[in-house]
């Protein structure tokens, strides 16, 4: 079975640039989740999405950060303009159980690892 | 508000020694507790989970973890680690009243050496 697909694996860019990264999530996983890592911390929550549905992007910075999951299968997270502090690695995952029943297994991508100059 | 705190960002530790990572938890309500495990340039990894039951949980490459509602812990355990064990480990924790979203600790570096 295929894990999580993200591209790219990398990606430097100068600040005030856009740049968009692309997750697909294990087959027939509903929930998809898009997690933002900075050097030396854990994950933190951007947007989970319930198939097409966004039911938590309450921590994503809608100022310039905007997500998509338009059938429901893969998403793309976007930045625009990208800022210097928004260097880091950018982690999607998947689940199969449905968003509130808890518990579920998340399985992570490999994750993009952003810097901006 | 629930948090997560790893005690150590570091454990250098050597080869065969036992290991303990240690972390602690903050919430309000029940709570489900996770160790991830993330090797150099690989995603994150599941590595066990406590979700209800009996609060001593094993993973398959012979990590335990043992969950203690009164110390609010969940800390991690091997009696004899390889080399192959040297990752960053993160804990989680999830709870209703967070949607069950995961909120990860800051990880603990665990170095293993010959």
């Amino acid at each position: 079975e295929a894990g999580v697909v993200q591209s790219p694996r990398y990606k430097i860019i100068e600040k005030k640039q856009p740049v968009a990264f692309w997750c697909n999530p294990i087959s027939g996983h509903n929930t998809l989740y898009w997690y933002r890592q900075n050097l030396g911390q854990g994950p933190e929550l951007l947007i989970r999405y319930e198939n097409e549905e966004a039911v938590d992007d309450s921590q994503l910075p809608k100022d310039r950060f905007s997500a998509e999951r338009l059938k429901g299968v893969d998403s793309t997270l976007k930045i625009q303009p990208a800022e210097l502090g928004d260097s880091a690695v950018y982690l999607c995952a998947s689940s199969s159980l449905s968003w509130g029943l808890g518990g579920d297994t998340q399985y992570f991508g490999p994750g993009t690892r952003l810097t901006v100059l | 508000a629930q948090s997560v705190t790893q005690l150590d960002s570091q454990v250098p530790v050597f080869e065969e020694a036992p290991v303990e990572l240690r972390c602690n938890y903050s919430s309000s309500v029940s709570v489900y507790l996770f160790w991830y495990v993330q090797y150099p340039n690989q995603g994150l990894q599941l590595l066990l989970k406590y979700l209800s039951g009996s609060t001593l949980v094993e993973s398959i490459n012979g990590f335990e973890a043992e969950f203690n509602k009164s110390q609010t812990s969940f800390h991690l355990r091997k009696p004899s680690v390889h080399i192959s064990d040297t990752a960053e480990y993160f804990c989680a924790v999830s709870d209703l009243n967070s949607g069950y979203a995961l909120n990860f600790g800051k990880g603990t570096s665990l170095l293993v050496t010959p």
